[in-house]
């Protein structure tokens, strides 16, 4: 079974760079499909922030395009982000998901909580 | 962007009832709707898509409809496990989540 799991800090200080690890079990993220980050923030509002793709390539939500980037390691068949210049604005929960070329989510990790604060 | 209203917000009901839940996107998007389950704690969970496909593994209790701007979930007999809150996603330009239904027991 297909499973995605995130880490990463739970508290990361202003203007500094926001980085996550999703490791996938029980499916190899260079044999198909697009390997996504959406966010929910506090209030439930959900955020498709972009994805790396089977073949290593990427595309992000232009609204975050200046300030993310995805890459992955396929050693360890995990994907990363990383976000920069982070504000209180960005403090919410990440998930890693996978996608077909629609855009349809049919795997979600458990979501990792991502506070922004000094 | 395409931006994406559901109504209510919240919504409760008592087991076995008819729920239907509401989506209203800004544009006319055809049949690119899906919509997601998430449970308290857990991983959003994909029900619907196209509008009105079931995904595998979903109970038939939970359909879909409509099409253009106007899309709504029915949960024909609600069962306890069915709180959660509901989010609509449209995958005509890019994608839109919209804020979901947060469906509690009455």
């Amino acid at each position: 079974e297909v499973q995605l799991q995130e880490s990463g800090p739970g508290l990361v200080k202003p203007s500094q760079s926001l980085s996550l690890t999703c490791s996938v079990t029980g499916y190899s993220i260079t044999s198909s499909y697009r390997w996504n980050w959406i966010r929910k923030f506090p209030g439930n509002k959900l955020e498709w922030m972009g994805y790396i793709n089977s073949a290593g390539s990427t595309n992000y939500n232009p609204s975050l395009k200046s300030r993310i980037s995805i890459t992955r390691d396929t050693s360890k068949n995990q994907f990363f982000l990383q976000v920069n210049s982070v504000t209180t604005e960005d403090t919410a929960t990440y998930y890693c998901a996978r996608s077909g070329g629609i855009p349809l989510f049919d795997y979600w990790g458990q979501g990792v909580m991502v506070t922004v604060s000094s | 962007d395409i931006q994406m209203t559901q109504s209510p917000s919240l919504l409760s009901a008592s087991v076995g009832d008819r729920v239907t839940l509401n989506c209203k996107a800004s544009q006319n998007i055809y049949k690119n709707l899906a919509w997601y389950q998430q449970k308290l704690g857990e991983a959003p969970k994909l029900l619907i898509y196209n509008a009105n496909s079931l995904q595998t593994g979903i109970p038939s209790r939970f359909s879909g409809s409509g099409s253009g701007t106007d899309f709504t979930l029915t949960i024909s007999s609600l069962q306890p496990e069915d709180v959660a809150t509901y989010f609509c996603q449209q995958y005509y330009s890019g994608n839109t989540f919209g804020a979901g239904t947060k469906l509690e027991l009455k």
